[in-house]
């Protein structure tokens, strides 16, 4: 079974802390890794994009990694605000359109 | 469109009631994707659409649900004799290689 695991699943800090948010997955045989943002009662809003052959992206606060040797890859969140208070989302794709989602990690940045 | 755009957004419905939830992918964009998401869950992946076609319909959970796409852009995602296990958010994506952008969810509740 294709599984993506997340980790912490829920996550509370402080305003200005820096954190990173883990994602995990069985396959190795990775195309490529996205990450996304998910408010409540909302769709997911993609905010990075890893292709295969890169081993991270970034994007302002946003900085992200894949090993996929190891099946791993981060979301690095740098100076955190009550603004980045969301489900963050990874979801891996096998083959060039199937994307496996983790189950999120909750996060809440207090003011 | 600028975005993804799913119709209706809410849906509540009687066990065993036929149900439509559409899907307006952006402008443009070949391949279309539905996916479920139940509460602290991420998404399942349900269908692939590429073109007209159904690439994928591995994710579909029985004979139940059906989904099409006649002409390329609009799909729609049809559930008959609904159950109230079907309820959760149903969501529609789109992409055109790489990033993949969702729409906001249909809602649907089987009382």
């Amino acid at each position: 079974k294709q599984e993506v695991t997340q980790i912490p699943a829920a996550l509370s800090v402080p305003e200005g802390e820096n954190l990173v948010l883990n994602c995990s997955f069985t396959d190795s045989a990775i195309y490529n890794l996205q990450w996304f943002r998910q408010d409540p009662g909302k769709g997911l809003t993609s905010l990075l994009l890893i292709q295969s052959s890169q081993r991270e992206q970034t994007s302002g606060r946003l900085n992200a990694s894949l090993d996929k040797s190891s099946g791993r890859s981060t979301l690095y969140i740098a100076a955190s605000q009550p603004g980045d208070s969301a489900t963050y989302l990874c979801a891996r794709a096998s083959g060039t359109y199937k994307y496996i989602f983790g189950t999120g990690t909750r996060l809440k940045v207090l003011a | 469109g600028a975005g993804v755009s799913q119709t209706p957004s809410n849906k509540v419905t009687e066990k065993g009631k036929y149900v439509e939830l559409r899907c307006d992918p952006i402008s443009g964009h070949t391949a279309l994707y539905w996916y479920r998401q139940s509460l602290g869950q991420g998404p399942e992946f349900l269908i692939y659409f590429q073109g007209t076609g159904a690439a994928d319909d591995s994710g579909l959970p029985n004979d139940r649900f059906f989904a099409v796409r006649p002409e390329g852009s609009v799909s729609t995602l049809k559930i008959q004799r609904t159950e109230r296990g079907d309820s959760a958010v149903y969501l529609c994506a789109s992409s055109s290689g790489g990033t993949i952008y969702f729409g906001e969810g249909s809602w649907l509740t089987v009382v």
